[in-house]
């Protein structure tokens, strides 16, 4: 079953701790990327990585860190040094080429600070 | 930097009424340009690109540079058509992908 993974879909945490959310992919898509859900602000960019062992700071990437290690792995570990860390995460990877584009979604993590 | 706006939250319309909803965008290269979709409960999903020029769903969007729009537009909408839309552009050679704040659509018999 082809797709988008995203693991675990409800993560608490206390206040202070780091934690690493999981993406995974099994489309062969070189680009994945991190975004952030909030209610009225859209989806804003964390991260993104075109291809493995490289990756750029999006528009919000201050207190959260990531790794592309493998094609089909992109963790993002959302660190103590993010002030507002309680919201609805999600990843995404890219097909993109051959005149053809589209980005594919997880299900989304929704984290809650405690 | 590029931006991606989407002026409305909330876009309410009867059912069979026309539907427009607005994207302007900012970046100085040659962009390409996405309406994606989330369906209640369901993942966000790609609903059309600028680039084929097609019609999904009965909805259509043109890009004009000139304006720096791309707004998404149904004659007819359909009680199904209600959704959350977001418009997005993917810009430069490491492909970042850049989405707007959204605008949830709300089709009324």
């Amino acid at each position: 079953d082809g797709g988008i993974t995203q693991s675990p879909k409800y993560l608490f945490r206390k206040e202070g701790q780091n934690v690493t959310l999981s993406c995974e992919q099994n489309l062969n898509h070189d680009a994945m990327y991190w975004y952030r859900q909030d209610p009225g602000q859209g989806l804003r960019l964390i991260y993104y990585s075109q291809i493995v062992n490289d990756f750029q700071k999006g528009d919000i990437a201050e207190g959260y860190s990531v790794s592309r290690e493998k094609k089909e792995s992109f963790p993002l570990t959302v660190t103590s040094a993010q002030k507002n860390p309680t919201a609805f995460y999600l990843c995404a990877s890219m097909l993109h080429g051959a005149g053809y584009t589209e980005a594919f979604f997880g299900q989304g993590t929704r984290l809650t600070v405690v | 930097a590029q931006r991606v706006t989407q002026p409305e939250k909330l876009l309410s319309v009867f059912k069979g009424a026309p539907v427009e909803l607005k994207c302007n965008y900012s970046y100085s290269g040659s962009p390409e340009l996405f309406w994606y979709v989330q369906y209640s409960r369901q993942r966000l999903q790609l609903l059309l690109r600028h680039i084929s020029r097609e019609s999904i769903k009965g909805f259509t969007a043109d890009l004009n540079k000139g304006e720096t729009s791309f707004h998404l537009k149904k004659p007819f909408a359909q009680e199904e058509d209600s959704a959350m839309y977001y418009c997005a552009l993917l810009t430069g050679t490491a492909s970042k992908l850049t989405f707007g704040t959204g605008t949830r659509l709300q089709v009324t018999l």
